[in-house]
């Protein structure tokens, strides 16, 4: 079982704003930094977000996050067909010595 | 550019080992830490083990599943990591993707991994 809980799916039209939850503890999101990452099928994954709030060169400001004491969201807006994939958000656990990850959230585009 | 390519995967027969190589170009590896991740066929990433560069080199974490059984190791000289895997078993059957792991200037609590490999298939099965 994840460590960090993201909700399995989420679906919105597109054009529209869509976002994705993680909640974790104070010994990973709540201590820590917190990283996205985008999975087109088929495809590796990709940073979106990383020290929770920023976006690598080349990722689009529809893209934005925030972290609050031991829970992170993504945010997507005007949200295209291309989004289409699975999210995974990404934390340090002190207490496991560990990366985690959420379990993932597959968006849908309407 | 930044490239990661991993390479060894394939079939393994339980109990067997395999050993994944991660060559890496575009980059000073001795300047970057390095991790292995996986995922199993239709599931999430799982992160397995990073391999520390500059300022601490060859220092090493792995995540609990695979602690003791997997071995990560780094040849900054030849720019490639790898992940040594012993004691093979059918849940270990994965894609295994190598990272680069991201620099932040954030003093301690940021592990992120901004550039990925394509991955390799492994199957474990007699």
């Amino acid at each position: 079982q994840p460590v960090l809980t993201q909700p399995p799916s989420v679906s919105a039209a597109p054009g529209q704003r869509v976002t994705i939850s993680c909640s974790g503890s104070s010994s990973n999101i709540g201590n820590n930094f917190v990283s996205w990452y985008q999975q087109i099928p088929g495809t590796v994954p990709k940073l979106l977000i990383y020290d929770n709030d920023k976006r690598p060169s080349g990722i689009p400001d529809r893209f934005s996050a925030s972290k609050s004491d031991t829970s992170a969201t993504l945010d997507i807006t005007g949200l295209q067909t291309g989004d289409e994939a699975d999210y995974y958000c990404g934390s340090w656990d002190d207490s496991l010595s560990a990366v985690e990850f959420g379990g993932g959230t597959k968006l849908t585009v309407l | 550019e930044v490239q990661l390519v991993e390479s060894g995967g394939g079939l393994a027969q339980p109990g067997r080992s395999l050993r994944l190589s991660c060559s890496t170009s575009g980059f000073i590896l001795n300047d970057y830490n390095m991790g292995w991740f996986r995922q199993a066929p239709g599931k999430g990433l799982e992160w397995l083990a990073f391999v520390r560069g500059r300022p601490y080199p060859g220092t090493t974490e792995y995540a609990p599943s695979v602690r003791g059984r997997f071995i990560i190791s780094r040849d900054d000289s030849n720019s490639i990591a790898y992940l040594q895997m012993n004691s093979l078993k059918p849940e270990d059957t994965a894609v295994y993707f190598c990272a680069r792991r991201g620099h932040s200037t954030m003093p301690r609590g940021s592990v992120y991994f901004d550039s990925w490999g394509q991955g390799t298939l492994v199957t474990v099965s007699s």
